[in-house]
């Protein structure tokens, strides 16, 4: 039972342009949601996190929009850069239990 | 401070063996969880253990166990190894106060022939 799914395993983008990665969640008691990085032969490393009090955090050029309504979220990255190209997993999680993540976006960003 | 250590990093085994995987989490962290990705099924909850205590499990079999040491390290078994458990086991450890974010090591690539 996939309690968090993200729907499009690849998404290419040209340099400069907005990257946008989705993620949706079936568990309406989730109160936090958070974004993972993964290169190649590297663990996941935190990228970005919102709780369900908030509908958009910001941090650079990463910002996360959460609709509980939709019980969906998304990743915009402005402007996506080739260093950007990597998975992309988001989570979700209540209280201080367990992650419960989604089966990972690949990003291509294009030169 | 370093990071979330994982031994071995790669290892190949043969059906029916079993295979123990190690987790130095970082230092001050008392929670330590344990991750199976797979292409396809993203990353899947094996186990989290805090204070030496299994707080939460995932939806495994049994032959899959671990357990976590008084210095915080973790260790995690698989018994019986069939060809579907091979996977990239991450480990990940987290301060218990916070709600969020855990630090993952870089993982051990276990192969099943």
């Amino acid at each position: 039972d996939q309690q968090v799914k993200q729907n499009s395993p690849s998404l290419s983008v040209q340099e400069g342009r907005i990257s946008i990665l989705n993620c949706d969640y079936t568990n309406s008691m989730f109160d936090y949601f958070l974004w993972y990085k993964k290169y190649p032969a590297e663990g996941p490393t935190f990228l970005i996190s919102i709780s369900s009090i908030k509908d958009k955090n910001e941090d650079g050029r990463f910002t996360v929009f959460l609709n509980k309504s939709a019980k969906h979220l998304s990743l915009h990255i402005v402007p996506s850069q080739p260093g950007d190209s990597a998975v992309y997993f988001c989570a979700a999680g209540t209280g201080a239990n367990n992650l419960f993540f989604g089966t990972g976006t690949r990003l291509t960003v294009i030169p | 401070k370093a990071g979330v250590t994982q031994t071995p990093r790669y290892l190949i085994k043969t059906r029916g063996q079993q295979v123990t995987l190690s987790c130095s989490p970082i230092s001050g962290h008392r929670s330590v969880s344990w991750y199976q990705q797979t292409p396809g099924q993203g990353l899947q909850f094996l186990f989290e253990y805090f204070s030496e205590t299994q707080r939460n499990k995932g939806n495994f079999p049994g032959r899959f166990s671990g357990r976590q040491f008084s210095n915080s390290r973790s260790e995690m078994n698989v018994s019986t190894l069939e060809l579907g458990d091979s996977a990239l086991y991450l480990c990940a450890s987290r301060d218990s106060v916070s709600t969020g974010e855990l630090f993952f090591g870089e993982g051990s690539r276990l192969t099943v022939l």
